[in-house]
Protein backbone atom coordinates (compact mmCIF):
# COMPACT_ATOMS: atom_id res chain seq x y z
CA UNK A 1 0.00 0.00 0.00
CA UNK A 2 1.05 3.60 -0.73
CA UNK A 3 1.47 5.80 2.01
CA UNK A 4 2.85 9.49 2.37
CA UNK A 5 5.03 10.64 5.47
CA UNK A 6 5.16 14.53 6.38
CA UNK A 7 7.72 14.73 9.25
CA UNK A 8 6.86 18.35 10.07
CA UNK A 9 3.79 18.57 11.67
CA UNK A 10 4.49 22.68 12.02
CA UNK A 11 6.47 25.05 10.63
CA UNK A 12 7.37 28.68 10.96
CA UNK A 13 8.80 30.92 8.66
CA UNK A 14 9.41 34.80 8.47
CA UNK A 15 7.45 37.23 5.86
CA UNK A 16 9.71 37.29 2.84
CA UNK A 17 11.67 34.11 3.64
CA UNK A 18 12.03 30.75 2.07
CA UNK A 19 11.04 27.69 3.78
CA UNK A 20 10.83 24.49 2.67
CA UNK A 21 8.29 21.59 3.90
CA UNK A 22 9.37 17.56 3.21
CA UNK A 23 7.16 14.78 2.31
CA UNK A 24 8.50 11.23 1.39
CA UNK A 25 6.34 8.47 0.38
CA UNK A 26 6.09 4.72 -0.17
CA UNK A 27 5.37 3.09 -3.31
CA UNK A 28 6.27 -0.05 -5.63
CA UNK A 29 4.95 1.76 -9.05
CA UNK A 30 7.16 3.75 -11.30
CA UNK A 31 4.33 5.77 -13.04
CA UNK A 32 2.21 8.02 -10.57
CA UNK A 33 1.47 11.89 -9.74
CA UNK A 34 2.45 13.91 -6.78
CA UNK A 35 0.89 16.88 -5.11
CA UNK A 36 0.64 19.54 -2.60
CA UNK A 37 -2.58 21.15 -1.64
CA UNK A 38 -3.44 23.83 0.75
CA UNK A 39 -6.03 24.01 3.31
CA UNK A 40 -6.31 27.77 4.98
CA UNK A 41 -7.94 27.59 7.95
CA UNK A 42 -12.11 26.65 7.60
CA UNK A 43 -11.49 26.78 4.30
CA UNK A 44 -11.35 24.45 1.14
CA UNK A 45 -8.34 22.68 0.00
CA UNK A 46 -7.02 24.35 -2.90
CA UNK A 47 -4.14 22.72 -5.24
CA UNK A 48 -0.74 24.05 -4.84
CA UNK A 49 1.59 22.26 -7.48
CA UNK A 50 1.62 18.79 -9.01
CA UNK A 51 4.73 16.70 -10.37
CA UNK A 52 3.94 13.77 -12.60
CA UNK A 53 6.72 11.04 -11.89
CA UNK A 54 7.87 10.67 -15.31
CA UNK A 55 8.99 14.10 -15.81
CA UNK A 56 12.60 14.94 -14.44
CA UNK A 57 12.18 18.27 -14.38
CA UNK A 58 10.54 20.05 -11.01
CA UNK A 59 7.25 21.92 -11.72
CA UNK A 60 7.45 25.43 -10.84
CA UNK A 61 4.41 27.33 -9.80
CA UNK A 62 5.17 31.24 -9.59
CA UNK A 63 6.45 31.78 -6.14
CA UNK A 64 5.94 27.45 -5.09
CA UNK A 65 8.68 25.20 -6.63
CA UNK A 66 9.07 21.53 -5.49
CA UNK A 67 12.16 19.12 -5.12
CA UNK A 68 11.43 15.59 -6.73
CA UNK A 69 13.67 12.55 -6.08
CA UNK A 70 12.30 10.12 -7.90
CA UNK A 71 15.20 7.54 -6.31
CA UNK A 72 14.78 8.66 -2.52
CA UNK A 73 10.84 9.04 -3.31
CA UNK A 74 10.92 12.34 -2.03
CA UNK A 75 9.08 15.94 -3.29
CA UNK A 76 9.55 18.96 -1.08
CA UNK A 77 7.82 22.15 -1.29
CA UNK A 78 9.78 25.13 -1.72
CA UNK A 79 7.57 28.25 -0.63
CA UNK A 80 9.81 31.86 -1.54
CA UNK A 81 9.01 35.13 -0.50
CA UNK A 82 6.41 33.77 2.16
CA UNK A 83 3.64 35.91 2.45
CA UNK A 84 1.00 36.48 5.08
CA UNK A 85 -1.63 34.42 3.01
CA UNK A 86 0.40 31.51 2.83
CA UNK A 87 -0.42 30.91 6.44
CA UNK A 88 -2.41 26.85 5.97
CA UNK A 89 -2.01 23.53 6.48
CA UNK A 90 0.16 21.72 3.84
CA UNK A 91 -0.52 18.55 2.44
CA UNK A 92 1.58 16.21 0.42
CA UNK A 93 -0.45 13.64 -1.65
CA UNK A 94 0.54 11.15 -4.11
CA UNK A 95 -1.71 9.20 -6.89
CA UNK A 96 -1.22 6.09 -9.37
CA UNK A 97 -2.38 6.41 -12.83
CA UNK A 98 -4.77 4.72 -14.38
CA UNK A 99 -6.84 4.10 -11.10
CA UNK A 100 -10.10 5.45 -10.12
CA UNK A 101 -8.00 8.54 -8.92
CA UNK A 102 -7.44 7.67 -5.30
CA UNK A 103 -5.36 10.33 -3.47
CA UNK A 104 -3.51 9.39 -0.91
CA UNK A 105 -2.59 12.25 1.57
CA UNK A 106 0.17 12.83 4.46
CA UNK A 107 -1.13 14.21 7.51
CA UNK A 108 0.25 17.31 6.86
CA UNK A 109 2.33 20.47 7.72
CA UNK A 110 1.04 23.74 9.09
CA UNK A 111 2.73 26.35 8.32
CA UNK A 112 3.36 29.96 10.28
CA UNK A 113 4.09 32.82 9.00
CA UNK A 114 4.92 35.90 11.30
CA UNK A 115 6.14 39.67 10.61
CA UNK B 1 -16.86 30.96 -6.07
CA UNK B 2 -16.09 27.46 -5.34
CA UNK B 3 -16.39 25.16 -8.29
CA UNK B 4 -17.76 22.49 -5.37
CA UNK B 5 -20.61 23.61 -2.90
CA UNK B 6 -21.23 21.64 -0.07
CA UNK B 7 -24.50 21.97 2.52
CA UNK B 8 -25.11 22.19 5.31
CA UNK B 9 -21.21 23.61 6.40
CA UNK B 10 -22.33 22.97 10.20
CA UNK B 11 -24.19 19.82 11.75
CA UNK B 12 -24.43 18.96 15.04
CA UNK B 13 -26.52 15.63 15.82
CA UNK B 14 -27.31 13.04 18.19
CA UNK B 15 -26.52 9.64 17.87
CA UNK B 16 -29.74 8.12 16.91
CA UNK B 17 -30.53 10.69 13.95
CA UNK B 18 -30.75 10.26 10.50
CA UNK B 19 -29.36 13.27 8.22
CA UNK B 20 -28.09 13.71 5.01
CA UNK B 21 -24.67 16.01 3.75
CA UNK B 22 -25.01 17.52 -0.12
CA UNK B 23 -22.19 18.51 -2.67
CA UNK B 24 -22.69 20.34 -5.78
CA UNK B 25 -20.04 20.08 -8.36
CA UNK B 26 -20.50 22.89 -11.39
CA UNK B 27 -16.92 21.94 -12.94
CA UNK B 28 -18.06 19.37 -14.95
CA UNK B 29 -16.28 16.75 -13.48
CA UNK B 30 -17.19 12.92 -13.82
CA UNK B 31 -15.50 12.07 -10.65
CA UNK B 32 -16.54 12.56 -7.07
CA UNK B 33 -15.47 11.70 -3.91
CA UNK B 34 -16.10 11.57 0.18
CA UNK B 35 -13.14 12.17 2.76
CA UNK B 36 -12.97 12.40 5.95
CA UNK B 37 -10.41 14.56 8.04
CA UNK B 38 -9.96 14.37 11.20
CA UNK B 39 -7.68 16.10 13.79
CA UNK B 40 -4.13 14.71 13.58
CA UNK B 41 -4.70 12.55 11.43
CA UNK B 42 -4.50 12.15 7.11
CA UNK B 43 -7.72 12.73 5.15
CA UNK B 44 -9.31 9.33 4.97
CA UNK B 45 -10.99 8.61 1.02
CA UNK B 46 -14.54 6.92 1.74
CA UNK B 47 -16.21 6.46 -1.19
CA UNK B 48 -15.42 7.39 -4.60
CA UNK B 49 -17.92 7.89 -7.42
CA UNK B 50 -17.19 7.77 -11.80
CA UNK B 51 -20.02 8.44 -13.75
CA UNK B 52 -22.62 8.19 -11.14
CA UNK B 53 -21.35 4.60 -10.28
CA UNK B 54 -19.14 3.35 -6.92
CA UNK B 55 -15.99 2.33 -7.80
CA UNK B 56 -14.42 2.66 -4.00
CA UNK B 57 -15.74 1.82 -0.82
CA UNK B 58 -12.70 2.15 1.51
CA UNK B 59 -14.30 -0.55 4.32
CA UNK B 60 -16.68 2.33 5.30
CA UNK B 61 -19.05 1.40 8.10
CA UNK B 62 -22.62 0.98 6.51
CA UNK B 63 -23.78 3.79 8.95
CA UNK B 64 -22.50 5.88 6.04
CA UNK B 65 -24.52 5.72 2.72
CA UNK B 66 -23.76 7.43 -0.20
CA UNK B 67 -25.70 8.17 -3.02
CA UNK B 68 -24.67 9.97 -6.36
CA UNK B 69 -27.69 10.35 -8.47
CA UNK B 70 -25.74 12.08 -10.94
CA UNK B 71 -22.20 13.12 -12.02
CA UNK B 72 -22.84 16.89 -10.42
CA UNK B 73 -24.78 15.71 -7.27
CA UNK B 74 -23.38 13.28 -4.31
CA UNK B 75 -24.93 12.76 -1.21
CA UNK B 76 -23.98 11.17 2.18
CA UNK B 77 -26.46 9.54 4.44
CA UNK B 78 -25.98 9.27 8.22
CA UNK B 79 -27.40 7.31 10.66
CA UNK B 80 -26.64 6.20 13.84
CA UNK B 81 -22.74 7.61 14.06
CA UNK B 82 -20.97 7.44 17.22
CA UNK B 83 -19.31 10.28 18.49
CA UNK B 84 -15.52 9.21 16.54
CA UNK B 85 -17.45 9.95 13.72
CA UNK B 86 -17.48 13.61 14.56
CA UNK B 87 -15.06 14.93 11.81
CA UNK B 88 -14.65 17.15 8.81
CA UNK B 89 -16.09 15.85 6.00
CA UNK B 90 -15.09 17.05 2.69
CA UNK B 91 -16.13 16.46 -0.85
CA UNK B 92 -14.07 16.30 -3.78
CA UNK B 93 -14.79 16.29 -7.85
CA UNK B 94 -12.27 15.34 -10.79
CA UNK B 95 -11.79 14.34 -14.76
CA UNK B 96 -11.64 11.05 -13.57
CA UNK B 97 -9.88 8.00 -14.63
CA UNK B 98 -8.54 8.95 -18.10
CA UNK B 99 -7.31 11.66 -16.98
CA UNK B 100 -5.77 10.76 -13.42
CA UNK B 101 -3.04 13.53 -13.21
CA UNK B 102 -6.09 16.25 -12.68
CA UNK B 103 -6.30 17.15 -9.76
CA UNK B 104 -9.42 17.17 -7.25
CA UNK B 105 -11.66 20.21 -6.43
CA UNK B 106 -12.39 20.46 -3.25
CA UNK B 107 -15.57 21.98 -1.10
CA UNK B 108 -15.40 23.72 1.78
CA UNK B 109 -16.45 20.64 3.64
CA UNK B 110 -19.21 20.11 6.25
CA UNK B 111 -17.83 20.01 10.44
CA UNK B 112 -20.21 17.22 11.72
CA UNK B 113 -20.30 17.17 15.60
CA UNK B 114 -21.80 13.76 16.67
CA UNK B 115 -23.77 14.20 20.53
Amino acid sequence: AQTVTQSQPEMSVQEAETVTLSCTYDTSESDYYLFWYKQPPSRQMILVIRQEAYKQQNATENRFSVNFQKAAKSFSLKISDSQLGDAAMYFCAYRRTGTASKLTFGTGTRLQVTL
Amino acid sequence: ETGVTQTPRHLVMGMTNKKSLKCEQHLGHNAMYWYKQSAKKPLELMFVYNFKEQTENNSVPSRFSPECPNSSHLFLHLHTLQPEDSALYLCASSQGDSLSNQPQHFGDGTRLSIL
